[in-house]
């Protein structure tokens, strides 16, 4: 089945720590994107790419790292600069020509 | 700045009454308007969606209702059920040349009751 996998579900952090959260899709899609969820706040969009080897700030990028050496692969990495990590984490992806995005089913991060 | 505003942010309806939740935009330039549908521990699925050259799209008892001058749109869900119950998030995007960067709204929490 075509669709976006996300690992790990669940991610315990102590402070200081950096963590990656994986993304993977087989969607053949070209665009792929990470958000970030936190009650009464709706997902907020940290990272995006378009195409391999590129990619573009959301508007929370601040404290987070990415990279897209495979069209299929977009990982996470939530370094220690980001004050509070704590979150759900949602990947996306998407063709170019059209505005739906395709969710994986989310990674919560605790920072204990 | 928060270009779409969605409400209210949680939402009780009996089984079988219409649910109602409501955002606005701010960007004139936005062109396309989806309705996600999230439930617990899952990541947001599309479920119905609109473009501007439209007041009003119905799939099943899902309908958007879609006010250009008035920046306005609605999701209508009819004889809710409590398999509706979930987080519905609407949003917004316009073409340009960096892709379809959708803008979501707060999210409303919607829970049926038996």
């Amino acid at each position: 089945d075509g669709g976006i996998t996300q690992s790990p579900k669940y991610l315990f952090r102590k402070e200081g720590q950096n963590v990656t959260l994986s993304c993977e899709q087989n969607l053949n899609h070209d665009a792929m994107y990470w958000y970030r969820q936190d009650p009464g706040q709706g997902l907020r969009l940290i990272y995006y790419s378009q195409i391999v080897n590129d990619f573009q700030k959301g508007d929370i990028a601040e404290g987070y790292s990415v990279s897209r050496e495979k069209k299929e692969s977009f990982p996470l990495t939530v370094t220690s600069a980001q004050k509070n990590p704590t979150a759900f984490y949602l990947c996306a992806s998407s063709r170019l020509t059209t505005g739906e995005l395709f969710f994986g089913e989310g990674s919560r991060l605790t920072v204990l | 700045q928060q270009q779409v505003k969605q409400s209210p942010q949680s939402l009780i309806v009996q089984k079988g009454g219409i649910s109602i939740i409501n955002c606005a935009y701010e960007n004139t330039a936005f062109d396309y308007f989806p309705w996600y549908q999230q439930f617990p521990g899952k990541g947001p699925a599309l479920l119905i969606a609109i473009r501007p050259d439209v007041s009003e799209k119905k799939e099943g008892r899902f309908t958007i209702s879609f006010n250009k001058s008035a920046k306005q749109f609605s999701l209508h869900i009819m004889d809710s059920q409590p398999g509706d119950s979930a987080t519905y998030f609407c949003a917004a995007s316009m073409e340009n040349n960096a892709g379809n960067m959708l803008t979501f709204g707060g999210g409303t929490r919607l829970m049926v009751k038996p």
